[in-house]
């Protein structure tokens, strides 16, 4: 079983939509739970880092951490065609300095 | 304007050469990172530093060499023992123990042929 897995996809909604991106993992030691935004032929963008269980809200971006479950959301509400690109979700343990990446989902939003 | 900068953007070189990336980061961070990223596979680790003089082997090492002999400064060196060495490289870097704050650079892309 892989550490992390991501369905890459692709995905593809209507403007407005609410978007459900997700994760799932297998090392119960992961504390630390990042989703990265990365637009073609760019660098990832952090979008927003959660520690342990619950909710964290950015903007029109939700992160979701169920740990009993191993499993992590990004929802994103009324999406934009600016939204379009592919998603990475990374989780770390403390005490390390490696991240492990999903391979990533690519979202496109139509106008 | 603080970032982390990668050159060039596109290189491209013949096998059995070496070719060193560019990664500068003027962000104060002291934690650096190379990661490999190829289609369909996620970000692998490469290489990476918590502080000046110092570095670790990630989980694809081999074929790659690393220096950091400044805090900004963190080159790769990809070697002629690298097998498959065609991909998209990017940079990233964070502030001493928060590795999940880890922010990119735009990245290079190395063709070998």
């Amino acid at each position: 079983q892989k550490e992390v897995e991501q369905d890459p996809g692709p995905l593809s909604v209507p403007e407005g939509a609410i978007v459900s991106l997700n994760c799932t993992y297998s090392n119960s030691a992961f504390q630390y739970f990042m989703w990265y935004r990365q637009y073609s032929r760019k660098g990832p963008e952090l979008l927003m880092y959660t520690y342990s269980s619950g909710n964290k809200e950015d903007g029109r971006f939700t992160a979701q951490v169920d740990k009993s479950s191993k499993y992590i959301s990004l929802f994103i509400r009324d999406s934009q065609p600016s939204d379009s690109a592919t998603y990475l979700c990374a989780m770390g343990q403390g005490g390390s300095e490696k991240l492990v990446f999903g391979k990533g989902t690519k979202l496109t939003v139509n106008p | 304007d603080g970032g982390i900068t990668q050159s060039p953007k596109y290189l491209f070189r013949k096998e059995g050469q070496n070719v060193t990336l560019s990664c500068e980061q003027n962000l104060n961070h002291d934690a650096m990172y190379w990661y490999r990223q190829d289609p369909g596979q996620g970000l692998r680790l490469i290489y990476y530093s918590q502080i000046v003089n110092d570095f670790q082997k990630g989980d694809i090492a081999e074929g790659y060499s690393v220096s950091r002999e400044k805090k900004e400064s963190f080159p790769l060196t990809v070697t002629s023992a690298q097998k498959n060495p065609t991909a998209f490289y990017l940079c990233a870097s964070s502030p001493t123990g928060h590795s999940y704050e880890q922010y990119f650079g735009p990245g290079t892309r190395l063709t070998v042929t």
